[in-house]
């Protein structure tokens, strides 16, 4: 799988859009960009994923860049909740395939 | 509630005892995995399974003994584990074809 570079923190205030920022540069055609949250201590938590297209769902915004070698995942309206560590991951679907955790990106909403 | 069940929550064991952790999937998925985070660190992938078949082991010491007697459970059988074990070790299942990955509240263990 393909790796990714996540700065190690960030800060938002609440009510405000969070974006969080991934370097995938050395993406494979056949990979997805994947992100993942997990709030402190617990198991963590599929947010969105998308091929090339730009995705939304109830809970964020994906925006992948035409050469699909950064992506962006986006809070529109971030809340105290939104509190945890957020992980960009490259993987190929169609097989049992892991995801592989870095270290990625500390998001704290701040009042 | 994300479909896949830890037990238990939380585990106190010394270093001769044996142990068992449980994983239970609700979701129909074909593939399951053990995850260990120790403290400050990313999480690191220890068994694969794939339609009951093991089909990754990430060099864990065998101190870890996993079993998957049908695709809906998972154990890791745990004995003369030592203080550094002490984690949090998450289970995880998923389809195929889909991709997501779905991941349990796990287990907090400590080894004393």
């Amino acid at each position: 799988d393909a790796k990714t570079t996540q700065p190690p923190s960030m800060d938002c205030a609440e009510g405000r859009a969070a974006n969080l920022p991934c370097n995938h540069s050395t993406i494979s055609g056949n990979e997805y960009v994947y992100w993942y949250r997990q709030i402190h201590s617990q198991g963590p938590q599929y947010i969105i994923h998308g091929l090339k297209n730009n995705e939304t769902n109830e809970m964020a915004s994906l925006i992948i860049t035409e050469d699909r070698k950064s992506s962006t995942l986006i809070l529109p309206h971030a809340t105290l909740r939104d509190t945890a560590v957020y992980y960009c991951i490259v993987r190929v679907v169609g097989t049992a395939s892991k995801l592989t955790f870095g270290t990625g990106t500390r998001l704290q909403v701040t009042l | 509630e994300t479909g896949v069940t830890q037990t238990p929550r939380h585990l106190v064991m010394g270093m001769t005892n044996k142990k068992s952790l449980k994983c239970e999937q609700h979701l129909g998925h074909n593939a399951m995995y053990w995850y260990k985070q120790s403290a400050k660190k990313p999480l690191e992938l220890m068994f694969v399974y794939n339609f009951k078949e093991q089909t990754e082991n990430n060099s864990v010491p065998s101190r870890f003994s996993p079993e998957c007697p049908n695709s809906s459970h998972l154990f890791l059988h745990l004995h003369t584990l030592q203080p550094e074990d002490s984690a949090l070790y998450l289970c995880a299942s998923s389809q195929d074809k889909e991709g997501r990955v779905y991941f349990g509240a796990g287990t907090r263990l400590s080894v004393l």
